[in-house]
């Protein structure tokens, strides 16, 4: 059974900082995501990265695949308040697209 | 259309009444997904479909719950006899191929 495992779970931060959120996943995935969900809000796409060492940048959010490792980074540069959410990673399962979710990291950013 | 519809937004039941729960997925999207999130943050998927076929069903407790995909309708998932622990955000997703899914807005269904 695919498990996926985020670390942290809760993150407070200055605005101005810099952050890493990590992914960690126990079997082959063809494809992982990351998600961002406001409170009370659905999940909104921020990234998919499909093959090893995939890189990708968003403003302030930069995401990387390493599949060997079976590990994936969300790395926050110069935190703004705007990005107070919370951020999961998910892996599809076998062929049937079907995601298994992090337990998500709740982002404070505080001025 | 364009996004993912969900109805209602909010659902109230009393522990052992019926909740059903629609889904419209975005126009020429063949797969859905059903997903709960309990707690805030644990998301469990539930069951999907291709078309009006059920696809990967793994995740559905088979005594209370059941969904449908009909043609020309919503989807629909359906909880017999709800429990306290029923009470999530149920999230619809739909896709044109399985790998890109985009999430509705979800439905809070509340159990007292």
């Amino acid at each position: 059974e695919l498990k996926v495992e985020q670390n942290p779970l809760f993150l407070s931060m200055q605005e101005g900082k810099n952050y890493t959120i990590y992914c960690n996943y126990s079997t082959t995935s063809d494809r992982l995501y990351w998600y961002r969900q406001d409170p009370g809000k659905s999940l909104e796409s921020l990234f998919v990265l499909l093959s090893n060492g995939a890189v990708k940048q968003e403003g302030r959010l930069m995401a990387s695949l390493d599949t060997k490792a079976r590990l994936s980074t969300l790395h926050i540069t110069a935190a703004v308040h705007d990005l107070s959410a919370t951020y999961f990673c998910a892996v599809i399962y076998n062929q049937g697209g079907k995601l298994i979710f992090g337990q998500g990291t709740e982002l404070s950013v505080k001025p | 259309g364009e996004e993912v519809a969900q109805t209602p937004k909010h659902l109230v039941r009393g522990e052992g009444q019926k909740a059903k729960l629609y889904c419209a997925p975005i126009k020429g999207h063949s797969y859905v997904f059903w997903y709960q999130q309990v707690l805030k943050n644990e998301f469990k998927f539930l069951i999907s479909f291709q078309n009006e076929n059920v696809f990967d069903e793994t995740g559905m407790p088979k005594e209370r719950f059941s969904a449908k995909c009909l043609p020309n309708s919503p989807c629909s998932l359906e909880i017999q006899a709800t429990k306290l622990e029923d009470s999530a955000v149920y999230f619809c997703a739909s896709s044109p191929t399985r790998w890109e899914q985009y999430f509705g807005p979800g439905t809070r269904l509340t159990v007292t």
